[in-house]
């Protein structure tokens, strides 16, 4: 069974530009879970959704948006970059509901120059 | 509003035992651990849930405590192979998933 997969696997953008990343969860799971992971700190989450539907936002500005599509996959998009959104981005993917686990995918490591 | 961990880190030596706490001001449903392996993604280690039922590798032993709004993650003989920082998780709101600042475990040979 394939895992979660993202693209790209690292991304060199520009303060002020635009970034997209993607994810495909697991086959069967309908759950996708944004979470940023800044070097050497924690993960502190960013957005979930769930059979199409954003169901909550972290601490985030609006900037940080997404979305996901028909087929569970979903799109990170990062607005007007600042160095500090430099991170890791990590998608996750679970069954529904809160009572099952996340499987995470690589990540995409994102440099703002 | 995250959850507490401690230690923040610890040292051990193959085969030594360790505890690693997760803590909340807030009421826990459910917490789950993760342990990341350095320029690795996160991987599930367990859920506990109130009531007492649990999902999660054999190998792993846990416990939650409602009442004391704690978990503990209980790591014994350890190997080589534990080193890593463990995240404990829960959610808030009933929406909002947050993660402690992790544990990180180091086992020397």
């Amino acid at each position: 069974e394939a895992g979660v997969t993202q693209s790209p696997t690292h991304l060199i953008k520009t303060r002020g530009q635009q970034a997209t990343l993607r994810c495909s969860p697991i086959s069967g799971h309908t759950s996708v879970y944004w979470y940023q992971q800044a070097l050497g700190l924690g993960l502190q989450f960013l957005l979930w959704y769930d059979e199409g539907e954003e169901r909550n936002r972290g601490n985030f500005p609006p900037r940080f948006s997404g979305r996901q599509f028909p087929n569970y996959s979903s799109e990170l998009n990062v607005n007007a970059l600042e160095l500090e959104d430099s991170a890791l981005y990590l998608c996750a993917s679970s069954l529904a509901g809160r009572l099952n686990e996340q499987f995470f995918g690589p990540g995409t490591r994102l440099t703002v120059l | 509003q995250q959850p507490v961990q401690s230690p923040q880190a610890v040292i051990l030596r193959e085969g030594e035992d360790a505890v690693i706490n997760c803590s909340s001001s807030k009421a826990l449903y459910s917490v789950h651990w993760y342990r990341q392996k350095h320029g690795e993604a996160p991987v599930f280690l367990m859920i506990l849930l109130k009531g007492g039922e649990q999902k999660g590798h054999e190998k792993i032993s846990a416990s939650f405590n409602e009442k004391k709004q704690q978990s503990s993650l209980y790591l014994t003989a350890s190997q080589l192979s534990y080193s890593g920082t463990y995240f404990c998780g829960t959610f808030r709101g009933g929406q909002n998933f947050v993660f402690g600042p992790g544990t990180r475990l180091s086992v020397l040979p």
